[in-house]
């Protein structure tokens, strides 16, 4: 069981937009300004998109956007694309004595 | 460019040990910690720990404790991972990933990931 609650998995078509949340507590989430997402295709590293809650490396699209409210986080993607079809995790710094926690991941499917 | 570039894979059988390299390069070692993140098949991520090359000082996961040891050699850029004692649930991808900068942070780049696989 993942320390961090995502939904298993997400839907849209192309050119909606879709948002993955991750529910922790007051010692991760909710505590902290560490709140990072990655992205990962089938057979392949992740990829930092979002840390920080909200900030985007350089090269990351706009269409990825973070955000958090209380002990959840979440990661909206607007004008979805068939290239964002992946697996999504979400991560953050918790004060118990294993630093950082994932998130189970959410797949996301363009249709 | 930042670049880690990690072992091959491996096969152990249970009960075994298993060390895996990283070496890195584009960037002053010695600033970024670097983690370890592994993937079971089929499964999410899990972070195992970290060390910072610049004082070797390391943080493990309270599960891998006693098990994993993560080394670092500033005169090659290279970080490692060995984990003993290896169990049928061991078998999984390992990643070594740049960050955090202490005291928090995100992973910002990763390597290709060593595949090791426990059999009997």
């Amino acid at each position: 069981q993942s320390a961090l609650t995502q939904p298993a998995s997400v839907s849209g078509s192309p050119g909606q937009s879709i948002t993955i949340s991750c529910t922790g507590t007051s010692s991760d989430v909710g505590g902290y300004k560490y709140v990072s997402w990655y992205q990962q295709h089938p057979g392949k590293a992740p990829k930092l998109i979002i840390f920080d809650v909200s900030n985007r490396p350089s090269g990351v699209s706009d269409r990825f956007s973070g955000s958090k409210s209380g002990h959840t986080a979440s990661l909206t993607i607007s004008g979805l694309q068939a290239e964002d079809e992946a697996d999504y995790y979400c991560t953050s710094y918790t004060s118990s004595t294993t630093l950082e926690v994932f998130g189970g991941g959410t797949r996301l499917t363009v249709l | 460019q930042v670049q880690l570039d990690q072992s091959g894979t491996e096969v152990k059988k249970a009960g075994a040990s298993v060390k895996v390299s990283c070496k890195t390069s584009g960037y002053t070692f010695k600033i970024y910690t670097i983690s370890w993140v592994r993937q079971a098949p089929g499964q999410g991520l899990e972070w195992m720990g970290w060390i910072n090359p610049y004082d070797g000082n390391t943080n493990y996961a309270q599960k891998f404790q006693g098990r994993v040891t993560m080394t670092t050699d500033t005169s090659t850029t290279t970080a490692y991972m060995e984990l003993k004692s290896l169990k049928f649930g061991d078998t999984a991808v390992y990643y070594c990933a740049r960050g955090p900068v202490l005291p928090a942070g995100p992973f910002d780049f990763w390597g290709q990931g060593t595949l090791i696989t426990v059999s009997s």
